[in-house]
């Protein structure tokens, strides 16, 4: 069964980049006809999605964080990774990653990691 | 832009039908995906492709769409469905993805 686990910083100070880690396990990162996700969940509101990378490094981002986007993979260690530059404290979130599954055209989110809370504060 | 409107709660008894809905001209040309988040977790996919259920989910939680409508529909609620439930979507490529958001039911 397919698992995902997020890492990184939990407190990032304004201005700075924010960095997660999303770990992989029980299925390869390099499967066929999946990407990998980041969302975000601001406390009390609604889920954001934030974009998504292929095994073979390309990626999708919300255009409306496109300019403070980067994700990368490491096929080597099963895992892929969220940076997220010059945050403010409406970047304060449960950030998510998720599996997202391709059919054709269409894309869903399945499973999902347990989420991990990073909060913007000097 | 592309968006995805749900009512903000809906509220039913045990025992009874929830239906909650997502619309948006997205819709017409892509299919909705639903999640369930209850307090405290991540979201788990209910439905996908407006009306497949995932193994695992039970049977009284069932999709619909007509037009640029999409609902959701859970028959005889149960305690337990008390959540938080967000639909999702992607743009005319399908590429770029998109969240309703989200419409609380409450099991009164």
């Amino acid at each position: 069964q397919l698992q995902l686990q997020e890492s990184g910083s939990g407190l990032v100070k304004p201005s700075q980049t924010l960095s997660l880690t999303c770990a992989v396990s029980g299925g390869s990162i390099s499967s066929g006809d999946y990407s990998w996700s980041w969302i975000r969940q601001p406390p009390g509101k609604g889920l954001e999605w934030i974009g998504y990378i292929y095994h073979s490094g390309s990626t999708y981002y919300n255009l409306s964080l496109k300019s403070r986007v980067t994700m990368s993979v490491d096929k080597s260690k099963n895992q892929f990774s969220l940076r997220l530059s010059s945050v403010t404290a409406a970047d304060t979130a449960v950030y998510y990653c998720a599996r997202v599954v391709i059919v054709v055209a269409n894309r869903w989110f399945d499973p999902w990691g347990q989420g991990t809370l990073v909060t913007v504060s000097s | 832009s592309y968006e995805l409107t749900q009512p903000p709660s809906v509220s039913v008894s045990p025992g009874q039908t929830a239906r909650i809905t997502c619309s948006g001209d997205a819709l017409s040309k892509q299919y909705a995906y639903w999640y369930q988040q209850k307090s405290g977790q991540a979201p788990v996919l209910v439905i996908y492709k407006d009306s497949e259920r995932p193994s695992g989910i039970p049977e009284r939680f069932s999709g619909s769409s007509s037009g640029t409508t999409v609902t959701l529909t859970i028959s005889g609620v149960q305690a337990e469905d008390e959540a938080d439930y967000y639909c999702q979507s992607a743009d005319s490529t399908g590429s770029y993805l998109v969240f309703g958001g989200g419409a609380k039911l409450t099991v009164l």
